[in-house]
């Protein structure tokens, strides 16, 4: 079973400051998606990436497949205090009937704490 | 559009007992999947349920069981409850296990287990 390994595992930062969290396995990813996770809440998708290489944005956040597709990065800029939360990257494995969309692996996450 | 609903929101059970949780999927969605959180980790797959069959199932052993209806809800079932099912339960739903759709997550059901 492939590992997604995340980094830092807990994040504390004042608003205004950058920062960029990481996902790697040992094996490489068909494709890759981020989540956000807020208290009390499900995960909620931010993005999919697919081709190694491939950068993403999403407003104020930066998202790098890696040239390998064996590691993400995901940077913020000028965090704000409504970007707290959990930071999950995770990957499809196929199931039964073919595709890999239901069945994902996820990382353990990166808590993001942003102060005002 | 209505969201995943998920009922009970939280829910207290004993050592032994017997549990079902509940989920409803966004409307025009036929695929459920369901994920154990526990505390301070990821989520892990439990199972998909497509068309009302069961199409993969993770690491977890025959206690946990599932169902889906013909209307495309779900249920999750927990038998002989221990303390190590203590965690979030997250339902997600899809228009299909082949894509699609991503997959869009209820709020989860907490449950304690003691």
């Amino acid at each position: 079973t492939q590992l997604l390994e995340q980094s830092p595992q807990f994040l504390s930062i004042q608003e205004g400051e950058n920062l960029t969290v990481y996902c790697n396995s040992s094996s490489v990813f068909s494709s890759l998606q981020w989540y956000r996770q807020e208290p009390g809440e499900g995960p909620v998708l931010l993005v999919t990436v697919v081709t190694g290489g491939e950068v993403k944005k999403l407003k104020r956040l930066t998202f790098q497949f890696g040239d390998a597709r064996k590691d993400s990065s995901l940077h913020i800029t000028a965090a704000q205090t409504g970007d707290t939360g959990l930071y999950l990257c995770a990957q499809g494995v196929p199931l039964n009937y073919g595709g890999s969309q239901g069945n994902l692996i996820f990382g353990k996450g990166t808590k993001l704490s942003v102060k005002p | 559009e209505t969201g995943v609903t998920q009922s009970p929101t939280h829910l207290i059970k004993t050592r032994g007992q017997q549990v079902t949780l509940r989920c409803s999927s966004q409307s025009g969605h036929n695929t459920v999947s369901w994920y154990q959180q526990a505390l301070g980790q990821g989520p892990q797959f439990i199972f998909q349920y497509y068309r009302e069959e069961e199409n993969g199932r993770g690491n977890f052993p025959p206690r946990f069981s599932g169902l889906q209806f013909p209307n495309y809800s779900s249920e999750l079932n927990v038998n002989a409850l221990e303390l190590d099912d203590s965690a979030l339960y997250l339902c997600a739903s899809s228009t299909g296990p082949r894509g699609g759709s991503p997959l869009h997550f209820g709020n989860g059901t907490r449950l304690t287990v003691t």
